[in-house]
């Protein structure tokens, strides 16, 4: 079965600094697709960012980025330039390809704190 | 689209009654997952459904709980008895049949019970 870690329980960062969130995850399939989720306080889960494992270049989007190493089986995300709103929990997600979609493994989620 | 819709937004309850969340997931979608999110086991899956038929419900914790999709527009998430333990925010996602595609998440029930 696959598997998903996040080992920072809480994070903080600056405001205008750059803050990474890691996760690694266990799994023998070949194909599948990493996410970022982001879970502000209203509740909301929101996609951040897509990762298919077949590609080697690195998702970006916009100031959020992220450096998958699929040997190691890691998957941090970047944040550049931190805002306020950033604020929340991040939720690291592994799907299996050619499953059923939208058929998520989270991590534990890290929470995000921003300082002004 | 107005996106995955769920009701309520709250509930409490006390112990030992029927506890019924609703969901409508986004036009279209063949896909509808229930997943769960408690502070010790984190987010997890419960039942998924594929074009209105359960596909894996192995994640429901207990036949107190029980899932319906009567049509591709509706979902329920039904708890009889409910215990304390239930507690938790109940969150219905939504995704199409194409590859690679994420789940969408409604805003989740907050449920109490006291």
């Amino acid at each position: 079965a696959q598997t998903v870690t996040q080992s920072q329980p809480e994070m903080s960062v600056q405001e205008a600094e750059t803050v990474t969130l890691s996760c690694t995850y266990d799994t023998s399939e070949s194909d599948y697709y990493l996410f970022w989720y982001k879970q502000p306080p209203s509740r909301q889960m929101i996609l951040v960012i897509r990762q298919e494992a077949y590609k080697q270049q690195n998702a970006t989007e916009n100031r959020f980025s992220v450096n998958f190493q699929k040997a190691a089986k890691s998957f941090s995300l970047k944040i550049s330039d931190s805002q306020l709103g950033d604020a929340a929990m991040y939720f690291c997600a592994y799907m299996n390809y050619g499953g059923s979609q939208g058929n998520l493994i989270f991590g534990k989620g890290t929470k995000l704190s921003v300082k002004p | 689209d107005a996106g995955v819709i769920q009701s309520p937004r709250h509930e409490v309850t006390e112990m030992g009654q029927e506890v019924t969340l609703r969901c409508k997931p986004i036009s279209g979608h063949d896909y509808l997952f229930w997943y769960r999110q408690t502070m010790m086991r984190g987010l997890e899956l419960l039942i998924y459904f594929n074009n209105n038929v359960p596909i894996d419900d192995s994640g429901m914790p207990e036949d107190r709980f029980s899932a319906k999709m009567p049509n591709a527009s509706f979902s329920t998430l039904k708890i009889q008895p409910s215990e304390p333990r239930d507690s938790a925010v109940y969150f219905c996602a939504s995704s199409p049949y194409r590859e690679g595609t994420e789940a969408f998440f409604g805003q989740g029930t907050r449920l109490t019970v006291v």
